[in-house]
């Protein structure tokens, strides 16, 4: 399948910001989304952005894409000890289709 | 919000044993399940999407023999993991999609089951 890349390891201060990138190949990518993996649990969606958008905010999370770079990316102000997880950045084509995952941003976030 | 289940949460089995792992959609109606395969300090891989009342799609290398999908209803997608190896331990996570139709851009997913085969 096509490819979703990113970083593998972040490490921040707590209160500081936090961006976790991603790049995918699909240019058909419709729907782009973020999720929280915390250890042992499943996965919970963040956020998402559809491909005609720039940008998303959320409280605390800001989501930017560039769809000509077809580069993605995760801001989370003010980061927290709780934020501490693996962050996946996924795309799909269409909103009723399976997942493309990147392999997962380890975030740690540090007192 | 839509809350996804899996059953059981971790299993320990024998070479040789098969496992069934249910996933269950609690408050929605999920036509089309997905499963997917985690490794450690890997992506999730597609293994295979589940339709209710039709045979499941498998990814390219999953062996439909050996990893058992059905979907039987619109709540509940199982997994057996038939003839279990040790390379068969890993981590398995549903997820559904609500709706049996218009628009639904999210994929509830599921805490996932740790398989580990002895």
């Amino acid at each position: 399948g096509e490819d979703v890349e990113q970083s593998l390891f972040l490490s921040v201060r707590e209160g500081d910001s936090s961006v976790i990138n991603c790049t995918y190949t699909d240019s058909s990518s419709t729907y782009l989304y973020w999720y929280k993996q915390e250890p042992g649990a499943g996965l919970q969606l963040l956020t998402y952005i559809f491909s005609n958008m720039d940008m998303k905010q959320d409280q605390r999370l800001t989501v930017l894409l560039n769809k000509k770079d077809k580069h993605l990316s995760l801001r989370i102000a003010d980061t927290q000890t709780g934020d501490s997880a693996i962050y996946f950045c996924a795309e799909s084509i269409n909103s009723g289709y399976a997942l493309n995952f990147g392999k997962g941003t380890s975030l740690l976030v540090t007192p | 919000g839509a809350v996804v289940s899996q059953h059981p949460s971790r299993v320990i089995c024998k070479s040789g044993t098969s496992v069934k792992i249910e996933c269950r959609s609690l408050d929605f109606q999920a036509t089309t399940m997905f499963w997917y395969r985690q490794f450690p300090k890997k992506s999730l891989m597609l293994m295979a999407t589940s339709n209710e009342g039709s045979k499941a799609t498998y990814e390219q290398g999953v062996e439909k023999d050996k990893f058992l999908i059905n979907h039987a209803s619109l709540t509940l997608s199982t997994l057996t993991v038939t003839s279990a190896h040790p390379e068969d331990s890993s981590f398995y996570i549903c997820s559904a999609r609500e709706g049996t139709s218009g628009f639904s851009y999210e994929q509830y997913f599921g805490p996932g089951t740790r398989l580990t085969v002895t």
